[in-house]
């Protein structure tokens, strides 16, 4: 079975430029997760969604971040403008359900680095 | 509000040694969940275990043994014999589901085994 695909696997952009990141889930899997996990620190949810809906993006920074989920399959984050603080991994994943209760598999993740 | 506690940052053995990762949780819901996830270098969570608030009985698979204290709140994670493979970052993470589909990690203990 193939696992949760994420590009790039690296970006360094200067501040206030754009960037987008890609993510393909697991075939079948109704929920997507975009987290964010700065250095030092555990995931933080930025928005799930449920099939194209959004479930939850209460901490997406909505001034500058984005997230699309157009036809209920791979989805894609941007960040415009970025700032240095963005600088960290973008964890995407995916699971059967959208409890949170469901097991996660995760992609090897997309790492900011803003100057 | 929900919150997982894992005071221990960094730890370091020497191969073949055992070790213990503290996970203390909170939550006020009766019903919740806790998961361990392993980060390799690579990036990549890989879930490895996850347990319900009605089921304090204690896990093994293989090298891996979890303890499960509700009156402590406590959720261990113990290697056996580590390998120099051990070596990553483990996160704890709980679900208690009311209100939101969330789940809320710890912010990791990186294990470093040494050969």
């Amino acid at each position: 079975e193939a696992g949760v695909a994420q590009s790039p696997r690296y970006k360094i952009i200067e501040k206030r430029q754009s960037v987008a990141f890609w993510c393909n889930p697991i075939s079948g899997h109704a929920t997507l997760y975009w987290y964010q996990q700065i250095l030092g620190q555990g995931p933080k949810l930025l928005i799930q969604f449920q099939n194209n809906g959004v479930v939850d993006d209460s901490q997406l920074p909505k001034d500058r971040f984005s997230a699309e989920r157009l036809k209920g399959v791979d989805s894609t984050l941007k960040i415009q403008p970025a700032k240095l603080e963005d600088s960290a991994v973008y964890l995407c994943a995916s699971s059967l359900g959208s409890s949170g209760a469901n097991v996660l598999t995760f992609g090897a993740g997309s790492r900011l680095t803003v100057l | 509000a929900q919150k997982v506690t894992q005071a221990q940052t960094e730890i370091s053995v020497v191969e073949k040694e055992d070790v213990t990762l503290d996970c203390v949780y909170e939550t006020r819901d009766t019903t919740y969940y806790l998961f361990w996830y392993k980060q390799p270098p690579s990036g990549e969570l890989v879930f490895l275990i996850r347990r319900n608030s009605f089921d304090e009985q204690n896990e093994i698979s293989g090298r891996y043994s979890w303890n499960f204290q509700k009156s402590t709140s406590s959720f261990n994670f113990t290697i056996t014999a580590s390998q120099v493979v051990d070596s990553a970052v483990y996160f704890c993470a709980l679900y208690s589901g009311a209100g939101s589909y969330q789940l809320t990690f710890g912010k990791g203990t990186k294990l470093s085994v040494i050969p």
